[in-house]
C-alpha cells in the first residue's frame, strides 16, 4: 500500500506555455501532500505544502501565482507551472502524507524549451 | 513487493552511538543510489550520492551499496542529537529519469 503516483513522468513545452502536473495517492487519502523541486545531485527543495480544501502554503521566494497547486480531493492535487520559462526547467517531485509519514512519487521531469 | 523496503523505524540511540539505517531494492537496473536526511516540515537534503558497489565516506556519514545484494546503508558515527530526523534512501535507474523512494526511517538520537 502507500503508493504514490504522477503523471506525466516526463513532459517537454514551449517557453510561455503551461504544464500541469498530477500526484495522485492511489490506495490511501492524503489531506496533506508535499511538491518539491530538484535540480541533479541536489536536495529537493520544498515549494509548498497542499492541503485539501484549502489554499497552499509556499516556501519563501516560490511565485504562488506562477506555481498554482490545487488539491481539490483527498487523493489529488496539481501543480501548474505557468507561463514557462527554460529556468523552470526541473524535476518535480510530489509527495503524500499519511499517519506522519511521507511517501513520494516517482517525480516529472519537464523540459522548457 | 515494492521497488525499495526500508524499515521505518522509529529508531532511537543514545549520543555516540553509530547508526545503522538500511534499504533493499528488487531492481537489480539501479544505478544511483541517494540517502536523504529530512527534518519535519522540511525538505530532504541530499546526504549522499553513490553510484557504485563499495564504500562512500563524507564526515561521519559513510554509505555502502552492495549490488550483489541489493542492498544500501547509511552509517552514522558518533551519533548527535542534530541528527534526529527521518532518512530517506532513494535510487533511480541509468536514465535517471524516475526515482524511487524508501518510505524512511525515523531517528531519535539522545543526549
Amino acid at each position: 500500500g502507500a503508493v504514490v503516483s504522477q503523471h506525466p513522468s516526463r513532459v517537454i513545452c514551449k517557453s510561455g506555455t503551461s504544464v500541469k502536473i498530477e500526484c495522485r495517492s492511489l490506495d490511501f487519502q492524503a489531506t496533506t501532500m508535499f511538491w518539491y523541486r530538484q535540480f541533479p545531485k541536489q536536495s529537493l527543495m520544498l515549494m509548498a505544502t497542499s492541503n485539501e480544501g484549502s489554499k497552499a502554503t509556499y516556501e519563501q521566494g516560490v511565485e504562488k501565482d506562477k506555481f498554482l497547486i490545487n488539491h481539490a480531493s483527498l487523493t489529488l492535487s496539481t501543480l501548474t507551472v505557468t507561463s514557462a520559462h527554460p529556468e523552470d526547467s526541473s524535476f518535480y517531485i510530489c509527495s503524500a502524507e499519511r499517519v506522519n509519514e511521507q511517501y513520494f512519487g516517482p517525480g516529472t521531469r519537464l523540459t522548457v524549451t | 513487493q515494492k521497488e525499495v523496503e526500508q524499515d521505518p523505524g522509529p529508531l532511537s540511540v543514545p549520543e555516540g552511538a553509530i547508526v545503522s539505517l538500511n534499504c533493499t531494492y528488487s531492481n537489480s537496473a539501479f544505478q544511483y543510489f541517494m540517502w536523504y536526511r529530512q527534518y519535519s516540515r522540511k525538505g530532504p537534503e541530499l546526504l549522499m550520492y553513490t553510484y557504485s558497489s563499495g564504500n562512500k565516506e563524507d564526515g561521519r556519514f559513510t554509505a555502502q551499496v552492495d549490488k550483489s545484494s541489493k542492498y544500501i546503508s547509511l552509517f552514522i558515527r558518533d551519533s548527535q542529537p542534530s541528527d534526529s530526523a527521518t532518512y530517506l534512501c532513494a535510487m533511480t535507474l541509468p536514465t535517471g529519469n524516475q526515482f524511487y523512494f524508501g518510505t524512511g526511517t525515523s531517528l531519535t538520537v539522545i543526549p
